[in-house]
């Protein structure tokens, strides 16, 4: 019953690469998020989009960057993989006025060597 | 600037007890919502609740239940008659609400991992 899709589900990088995670909804929602999880730090925003080639930074932007040219995609780019980054990476969709709040992908787990 | 804080960081009880699981949030709007996050070990994050911060009324569904206090910024979530299944990291969370009532990015607290033993 996905209407949210994250790929890929596993990623092995190596240090100084960059990364493209993709984000794909069939639920035609406005809003799109992605989000990364760390022990002890709960899901921390990292940049978001409230429409097509609008997009806006969260609390954790630095070394990342987004593009959303379709409603249905949201891309977060890892310019230059840190160690840093080994994350567990979530995206997430919202209709602005949705009783059910947020729908969340599956994440994406990302490893950083 | 909004805030989120769950100050148990883990929590453990025994199959049948009742444990309430604490969040208290800091913000400067009026108007917001409050939700609740359940993560089992398979990792999904699955919604429990969204509060409006208009409506104070407490919230039963089954074993779950809510309470929202505004005079004490708290948002806590009680489970009675806990089973293992429960067992799980529980985020609560707080979203400022924009003109028109859409709601905008999620601020999540730190989560509190439930362990519930047979």
């Amino acid at each position: 019953d996905a209407g949210i899709t994250q790929s890929p589900r596993h990623k092995v990088t190596e240090t100084g690469t960059p990364v493209t995670l993709r984000c794909h909804q069939t639920e035609n929602h406005r809003y799109m998020y992605w989000y990364r999880q760390d022990p002890g730090h709960g899901l921390r925003l990292i940049h978001y989009s409230y429409g097509v080639k609008d997009t806006d930074k969260g609390e954790v932007s630095d070394g990342y960057s987004v593009s959303r040219s379709k409603t249905e995609d949201f891309l977060l780019t890892l310019e230059s993989a840190t160690s840093s980054q080994t994350s567990v990476y979530f995206c997430a969709i919202s209709e602005p006025e949705g009783a059910d709040g947020y729908t969340f992908g599956s994440g994406t787990r990302l490893t950083v060597v | 600037a909004q805030k989120v804080t769950q100050a148990q960081t883990e929590i453990s009880v025994v199959e049948k007890e009742d444990v309430t699981l604490d969040c208290v949030y800091e913000t400067r709007d009026t108007t917001y919502y409050l939700f609740w996050y359940k993560q089992p070990p398979s990792g999904e994050l699955v919604f429990l609740i969204r509060r409006n911060s208009f409506d104070e009324q407490n919230e039963i569904s089954g074993r779950y239940s809510w309470n929202f206090q505004k005079s004490t910024s708290s948002f806590n979530f009680t489970i009675t008659a806990s089973q293992v299944v429960d067992s799980a990291v529980y985020f609560c969370a707080l979203s400022e609400v924009l003109y028109g009532g859409a709601t905008n990015k999620l601020i999540f607290g730190t989560g509190t991992l439930l362990a519930v033993q047979p």
